[in-house]
């Protein structure tokens, strides 16, 4: 079942903060969340194993709502470098062999 | 270290026709996934091998794909015949384990059917 990632496109100011949502239909075993520059090959941002967990990476972080079966991806004082496609992935409990993505969050950054 | 390499970068062929890609994962990764990106969506996975064993072909066609991991390091991913709706980007990735690892990507195979 193919996670929901709202919004689907996001248009921030250098310095503004974004937040990317990822739901899914089913209970979650594990959230991946990748970025994609346009023409470039996914980047790894963060793997998200427990409900509750929170990352943090530079000023991006993430949380993990088990029972929401949903997470979230914080972009905090964002940067020119940040623009691309935001990907979520989720291992689904019960049927956790593949990881399954969402269609995408594009963000644009703009000076 | 070196990354995921891929070839061709770009390829363009007529429907019907047959084509190949080639990847060679980080050393020592053992798992080794294809993935199908279409434009404007998320990667959808073809295949994944532990080794050289399949761990998940679920959406593989396999009347046309076809795809081997050669002693369990490069793979190769086959298309005999194309049609026009392969049109993709093909991504392979590699990770030391299974599942819950950082996958580390090519720069993937932009194939072109016309």
């Amino acid at each position: 079942q193919q996670p929901v990632q709202s919004p689907q496109a996001v248009i921030l100011r250098e310095g503004e903060d974004a937040v990317i949502n990822c739901s899914s239909s089913k209970a979650l075993y594990s959230v991946h969340w990748y970025r994609q520059k346009h023409g470039e090959a996914p980047v790894f941002l963060m793997i998200l194993l427990k409900g509750g967990e929170q990352k943090g990476h530079d000023k991006i972080s993430a949380s993990f709502n088990e029972k929401k079966q949903q997470s979230s991806l914080y972009l905090t004082a964002s940067q020119l470098s940040y623009s691309g496609t935001y990907f979520c992935g989720v291992l689904n409990a019960g049927n956790n062999r593949k990881l399954i993505w969402g269609l995408g969050t594009s963000l644009a950054v703009n000076p | 270290e070196a990354g995921v390499a891929q070839s061709p970068r770009y390829k363009i062929i007529e429907k019907r026709q047959s084509v190949a890609f080639w990847c060679n994962p980080i050393s020592g990764h053992a798992t080794l996934y294809w993935y199908q990106q279409i434009l404007g969506q998320g990667p959808k996975l073809l295949i994944q091998f532990q080794n050289n064993g399949v761990v998940d072909d679920s959406q593989l066609p396999k009347d046309r794909f076809s795809a081997e991991r050669l002693k369990g390091v490069d793979s190769t991913l086959k298309i005999q015949p194309a049609k026009l709706e392969d049109s993709a980007v093909y991504l392979c990735a590699s990770s030391l384990g299974h599942l819950n690892t950082e996958a580390f990507f090519g720069q993937g195979t932009r194939l072109t059917v016309v």
